[in-house]
């Protein structure tokens, strides 16, 4: 079945630092999805690429689908402690509504 | 916050009891999606529900459960737990079609002893 691999699993960083976690696939992609966790909560919705090379900013986070729609990314720029949390990818299943296939998220952790 | 409800909280069960969780969907979506989350993983999908009727399932046995609501709402049913099956459970409604945003509720921590 359709799965997505995501590195790396832990990230530590300074504050200020920047942060990458990537997402790759072996099979072409329609479309891919950013969800973040904080600690102790739920996944919250980041955003949806879906054209082949697109790169899509909000704020520090600048999110970018590969050309051939198998790989993509999540950086941050200079992060701050409330960037605490895991990431995840997440890809459609192929069920008719639409599951979602995750990856298993990179730790993101920021010291002050 | 999503507007996604799901009780209870938490919940302490004993091997080889049931167990029933509930989720109240977002105004306006018509499908919800239950997925299981492991410590330090990310979230399994086990099925989703579209209008009253499964639509999907995930690598889950029989013994997961579910049923939806002609208001949207759903439960998880587990029979026969087991002690893998602690985890974060997490409802996700959204509205139909693929490719869509899903919201999650705050899910339920569910502990098999």
């Amino acid at each position: 079945g359709q799965q997505v691999m995501q590195i790396p699993q832990y990230q530590h960083v300074q504050e200020g630092e920047d942060f990458t976690t990537y997402c790759n696939s072996s099979t072409t992609l329609s479309n891919i999805q950013w969800y973040k966790q904080r600690p102790g909560g739920h996944p919250v919705f980041l955003i949806q690429l879906v054209k082949s090379g697109e790169v899509k900013k909000q704020k520090r986070l600048t999110f970018q689908f590969g050309e051939a729609k198998k790989n993509s990314s999540l950086h941050i720029t200079a992060t701050q402690t409330t960037d605490v949390g895991t990431y995840f990818c997440a890809v459609s299943g192929g069920g008719s509504q639409g599951n979602l296939i995750f990856g298993k998220g990179t730790k993101l952790s920021v010291k002050p | 916050e999503t507007g996604v409800t799901q009780s209870p909280t938490h919940l302490i069960k004993t091997r080889g009891q049931q167990v029933t969780l509930r989720c109240s969907s977002q105004s306006g979506h018509n499908t919800v999606s239950w997925y299981q989350q492991a410590l330090g993983q990310g979230p399994q999908f086990i099925f989703q529900y579209y209008r009253e009727e499964e639509n999907g399932r995930g690598n889950f046995p029989p013994r997961f459960s579910g049923l939806q609501f002609p208001n949207y709402s759903s439960e998880l049913n587990v029979n026969a737990l087991e002690l893998d099956d602690s985890a974060l459970y997490l409802c996700a409604s959204s509205p139909p079609g693929q490719g869509v945003e899903q919201y999650f509720g705050p899910g339920t921590r569910l502990t098999v002893t």
